[in-house]
């Protein structure tokens, strides 16, 4: 696709359920970002795939946030038993190189808007 | 950790110029950037500095001092579609970015 599409872009959830958001980067990137962008700040890192392999979960907040990348393409992030605190936009990004390679600028989905009710 | 800031509000009118300042400390620096938000959308990417001075891009310029932790993101002739969030992000030593809180630009007429 032309960039990096996100789905759903509005989730509503009961607090307990699980969520599953789906990222497509854009065709051929390898690197692929999560982040967690609360009302007015800034995005936060949760974790970075490169190609499957998942290099840095650091971010995730709790052992209730999953992410895979299987083929190397198509990610999703899963959030178990979700609670309030989750309500956020989780943006993905993707990356043509690896993430340290001087101008690597990443290009960013819309996002998806989760709301824990 | 990471300490980025920013000022979270300005206002100018349109065609002039507005300059959003960054200071940031960081455990390792490999790259700085600036991206623009509109609300609801993706962050889209401005602009990319490693090495000090100033990278011109058309109405949007980004200057860097590395040894004073402190960039700016410069707005000419400002127009009403300026009007959005600008994040400043600086990468560490690897892949990551951090991203400050974001500076909300509202253009008036």
């Amino acid at each position: 696709g032309a960039g990096v599409s996100q789905s759903p872009r509005y989730k509503v959830a009961k607090r307990g359920q699980d969520v599953a958001l789906r990222c497509d980067p854009i065709s051929g990137h390898v690197s692929l970002f999560w982040y967690q962008q609360a009302l007015g700040q800034g995005p936060e890192f949760l974790t970075y795939f490169q190609n499957e392999a998942q290099l840095d979960k650091s971010g995730l907040p709790s052992d209730r946030f999953f992410a895979e990348r299987p083929e190397g393409s198509v990610s999703t992030l899963k959030i178990q038993r979700t609670q309030q605190e989750d309500s956020a936009v989780y943006l993905c990004a993707s990356s043509l190189a690896r993430g340290d390679k001087g101008r690597t600028e990443a290009f960013f989905g819309q996002g998806t808007r989760l709301t824990v009710v | 950790g990471q300490n980025i800031d920013q000022p979270t509000e300005m206002t100018a009118t349109e065609g002039a110029i507005v300059q959003i300042n960054c200071t940031y400390q960081t455990s390792g620096f490999n790259g700085l950037f600036w991206y623009q938000q509109h609300a609801g959308e993706a962050p889209t990417f401005l602009s990319y500095n490693v090495l000090d001075g100033l990278e011109e891009k058309g109405r949007f310029s980004s200057f860097l001092s590395r040894s004073k932790g402190y960039s700016y993101l410069l707005l000419k002739e400002l127009q009403m579609k300026d009007s959005a969030s600008y994040l400043c992000a600086v990468r560490n030593n690897d892949y990551k970015l951090s991203f400050g809180a974001g500076t909300t630009v509202t253009v008036r007429a």
